[in-house]
Formats: structure tokens, C-alpha cells, sequence
């Protein structure tokens, strides 16, 4: 079956540090999202991305950094990480043009800067 | 994107319908409806979305105003396992990104 993973689930840094955090789809869909969840809140959109070579900006982009080198993948990459970003990582994909298709989700990365 | 006004937290008993309600005031004539949920500790899942007429799916229904100011979602029968953060977005036609409120956290009672 087709499925969304994200590794690690979970990692604890220290402030400052970089990181980077997985996802790969194997539906073979174009667009990719990484949203962030902080405790007791919505999903934030951080990054995504339609296609190979393509990325852009979501609300809270800044300190994040993401690249589509494949299909099946959209690493993201905290460059300083600072406590602030603590938080859950969930990644999704979505197939086709339209809002209206089906987003999956992954299972979730629990960030922890220390 | 236009925003929707969901409750807080809503409560069911187990085996009794569901009505979770969410306003759009605001909605374009070409925005989707969407819902999703999210159980404890995992990633966000698809329930269902509309346009325009009332959608069924083996998960719950859609009701849409007349007006498409406001929609409800429907679970015909609640169980412990539908206790979730259930979320109401809408989304511009196009190839746009979900953009998430804070949804509405139902608990379901035995």
C-alpha cells in the first residue's frame, strides 16, 4: 500500500543546532506540505511544494528551509534551531491541481530544542 | 482564504448523532468546504468536502446551506473512537495549500 512516512518520530537538539526532518510519499504525488502543531493548537503551514524544483513559503516559513530534489521527497531542514520551534511536524502530500483532492498525512515528528 | 468560525468543543453521547457546525460567512462561490479530523496523538485525516450539494460518504455527510454561509458535519452515530479535533477549512479553487483553525474537540461519552 501506498503511505506517508516521516523519521525521525521523534529527536531532541540543542539550541542552535541543525537539523532535518524526512518525509517521503510513495503515491507518487506533486504536492508536498509541512505544517507545524504546536501543544492545544492548529496545524501552521510552513512550507510546500507542487513539483520537482518547486517550493514556497507557508505563514510561519521563517527559520525553515525545505528542497525538491525527487517526487518522493521534501526533507525539511531547521538551519539554528531555537526553542521556539519546538513543536510536531507533520508532512503531507496531495495528488493532481485541484484543493479538493484528498491531503494524507504523515504520522508526525515531535521536535524538541533544547 | 476565507475563514471559518467553529466551537471550541462539542460533546455527544455515545450511538447518538453528531452535529458539528462551522460558519463561512465570507465563502467565494468557487471555495471547497472541507473537513478533517485528527485522533490523539496522530496526523490529520480526510473525512469529507463539498461544494455546493450535501455530500455522503461511508465516514459521515455534508450539509451545505442554501446560502453556503455555513455547513455541518455529520456523524449518524458517535463512537469513542470518533473522539477527535475536527477541523473545517476552506480552500480557493486551484491548486492551493489547507490552511488550519483550531477545529472543534468532541468528546464522545459511553
Amino acid at each position: 500500500d501506498a503511505e506517508i512516512t516521516q523519521s525521525p518520530r521523534h529527536k531532541i537538539i540543542e539550541t542552535g543546532r541543525q537539523v532535518t526532518l524526512a518525509c517521503h510519499q510513495t503515491w507518487n504525488h506533486n504536492n508536498m506540505f509541512w505544517y507545524r502543531q504546536d501543544l492545544g493548537h492548529g496545524l501552521r503551514l510552513i512550507h510546500y511544494s507542487y513539483g520537482v524544483h518547486d517550493t514556497n513559503k507557508g505563514e510561519v516559513s521563517d527559520g525553515y528551509s525545505v528542497s525538491r530534489s525527487n517526487t518522493e521527497d521534501l526533507p525539511l531542514t531547521l538551519e539554528s534551531a531555537a526553542s521556539s520551534q519546538t513543536s510536531v511536524y507533520f508532512c503531507a502530500s496531495r495528488a493532481g491541481q485541484g484543493s479538493y483532492n484528498e491531503q494524507f498525512f504523515g504520522p508526525g515528528t515531535r521536535l524538541t530544542v533544547l | 482564504d476565507a475563514k471559518t468560525t467553529q466551537p471550541n468543543s462539542m460533546e455527544s453521547n455515545e450511538e447518538e448523532p453528531v452535529h458539528l457546525p462551522c460558519n463561512h460567512s465570507t465563502i467565494s462561490g468557487t471555495d471547497y468546504i472541507h473537513w478533517y479530523r485528527q485522533l490523539p496523538s496522530q496526523g490529520p485525516e480526510y473525512v469529507i468536502h463539498g461544494l455546493t450539494s450535501n455530500v455522503n460518504n461511508r465516514m459521515a455527510s455534508l450539509a451545505i446551506a442554501e446560502d453556503r454561509k455555513s455547513s455541518t458535519l455529520i456523524l449518524h452515530r458517535a463512537t469513542l473512537r470518533d473522539a477527535a479535533v475536527y477541523y473545517c477549512i476552506l480552500s480557493a479553487s486551484g491548486n492551493t495549500p489547507l490552511v488550519f483553525g483550531k477545529g472543534t474537540r468532541l468528546s464522545v461519552i459511553a
